[in-house]
């Protein structure tokens, strides 16, 4: 993998239901793995930052896990609420590139 | 509280008409970046400045340019624009490399006709 990619690009679901979206990334030199939540016409917000293979962070009801191995991170969101509605990006910094790299966003639509 | 400030929100130039997109940062962070964001895809880094350093991307075109007077303040000058650079523009922050979390303005929204 060269790129950051993320699946699916968009998602509806609704208030309660629980979801999860997948960040892709270049495994070669990895140092760190970034989520961020960006609501409409507001700033996007870091969830996390992580750099450590098989780590977990939780942040309320929502957690994410790395696998830098193989190159992967899912987010989760449990119990999902109106208010979670957002695009959430994930970029990836590695030693090769020595920049953020980003994925072009999951659009999540919580439906009340 | 602390933020990364982004003027105007929204911004129409004409084609080829210069135009400059404003940053500020109360956070005094060394390291700001400029993203552009087009329609659907992932922001793309345009360049950033590590304290006076300024980092241009290789495939940054010529027509846009990048000035920090101070740590506060970061500004993006489009030359000549075209219509291919109507996009989102997002400036952010971040202490030391950019590994570290960066902290985000609420972009520019440029529309160019």
């Amino acid at each position: 993998i060269l790129n950051v990619e993320q699946s699916p690009q968009s998602l509806h679901v609704q208030e309660g239901d629980s979801t999860n979206f997948t960040c892709s990334f270049p495994s070669s030199n990895f140092y760190a793995l970034h989520w961020y939540r960006w609501e409409t016409a507001k700033s996007p917000e870091a969830l996390f930052v992580m750099t450590l293979n098989g780590d977990e962070k939780k942040k309320g009801r929502i957690s994410a896990t790395l696998n830098t191995k193989e190159g992967y991170s899912y987010l989760y969101i449990k119990g999902s609420q109106p208010e979670d509605s957002a695009t959430y990006l994930c970029a990836s910094f590695s030693g090769n590139t020595g920049k953020l790299i980003f994925g072009q966003g999951t659009t999540l639509q919580v439906k009340p | 509280d602390a933020m990364v400030i982004q003027n105007p929100r929204y911004q129409v130039t004409q084609f080829g008409k210069p135009v400059t997109l404003s940053c500020s940062q109360t956070l005094n962070h060394n390291v700001m970046y400029w993203y552009q964001q087009k329609s659907s895809q992932a922001p793309k880094l345009l360049f950033h400045y590590y304290d006076k350093d300024f980092n241009n991307e290789a495939d940054t075109p010529d027509n846009f340019q990048s000035r920090r007077p101070n740590t506060s303040f970061c500004f993006l000058d489009i030359r000549s624009p075209g219509l291919g650079d109507a996009a989102m523009y997002l400036c952010a922050t971040s202490r030391g490399s950019s590994y570290n979390e960066q902290f985000f303005g609420p972009g520019t929204r440029l529309t160019v006709l």
